[in-house]
């Protein structure tokens, strides 16, 4: 069984500083971790993903997630905050006996970047 | 290339009444998933389809059922609705190729299904 954590609904920072929406997991094998953001009445927009290789994972509009496999781990992170970061993040876990098609996630934490 | 589309996109029905949505992919996906988000449950599994063949389905009751076209076109129908049926039904196309768990899924926009 797989399962992923997001243990802060709320996450507030302001703009300019750096910012980390956490999300730890549980898989029995490998994992394959994926970062979402969803915006107000939108479907899911893909971030990030880490498959295999480098722990530190770059994507879409400046974010970056780091894997940690003895913390079992995969934090959200970004240098410099926008105001238009604000939104409800994902983290989503498939493993290898998983198919593409199904990815258990996280209870989502919405991020506020204030001016 | 154009991404996954759903349709309607709000649906206003009221208890016991029965309500069909759709879901076209990104072209050359033969993978389509359905995904049920509420306030208080998150988002939650409802089905996958892998070549018209139903792969997955998650813990809902036997009023939610789907189904998938040779054109990878998909449609989830809810029958008897109920008021906790209320929610964005979300739709998510992925891949090519058949279980493959690092592939990528992409979202459509969802459909706001309100029953009153």
């Amino acid at each position: 069984a797989q399962s992923v954590a997001q243990p802060e609904d709320q996450v507030n920072v302001a703009e300019g500083n750096p910012l980390t929406v956490k999300c730890t997991y549980s898989v029995s094998g490998n994992p394959y971790l994926f970062w979402y953001v969803q915006y107000p009445n939108r479907g899911l927009q893909f971030l990030l993903k880490y498959i295999t290789g480098d722990n530190l994972v770059k994507g879409s509009y400046g974010f970056e997630a780091e894997f940690n496999k003895s913390q079992t781990s995969f934090h959200l992170k970004k240098p410099s905050a926008l105001v238009s970061d604000s939104a409800l993040y994902f983290c989503a876990v498939r493993d290898i006996n998983t198919n593409a098609g199904k990815s258990t996630f996280g209870d989502g934490t919405t991020l506020t970047v204030k001016p | 290339k154009a991404g996954v589309t759903q349709t309607p996109r709000y649906l206003i029905k009221t208890r016991g009444q029965q309500v069909t949505l759709s879901c076209s992919p990104i072209s050359g996906h033969r993978s389509v998933s359905w995904y049920q988000q509420t306030p208080g449950q998150g988002l939650q599994f409802l089905f996958e389809y892998f070549s018209e063949t139903q792969r997955n389905k998650g813990n809902f009751p036997g009023r939610f059922s789907g189904r998938q076209f040779s054109n990878s076109r998909s449609e989830m129908n809810v029958s008897t609705l109920e008021l906790g049926d209320s929610a964005l039904y979300l739709c998510a196309s992925s891949t090519t190729r058949d279980r493959a768990p690092t592939d990528t899924q992409y979202f459509g926009p969802g459909t706001r299904l309100t029953v009153l």
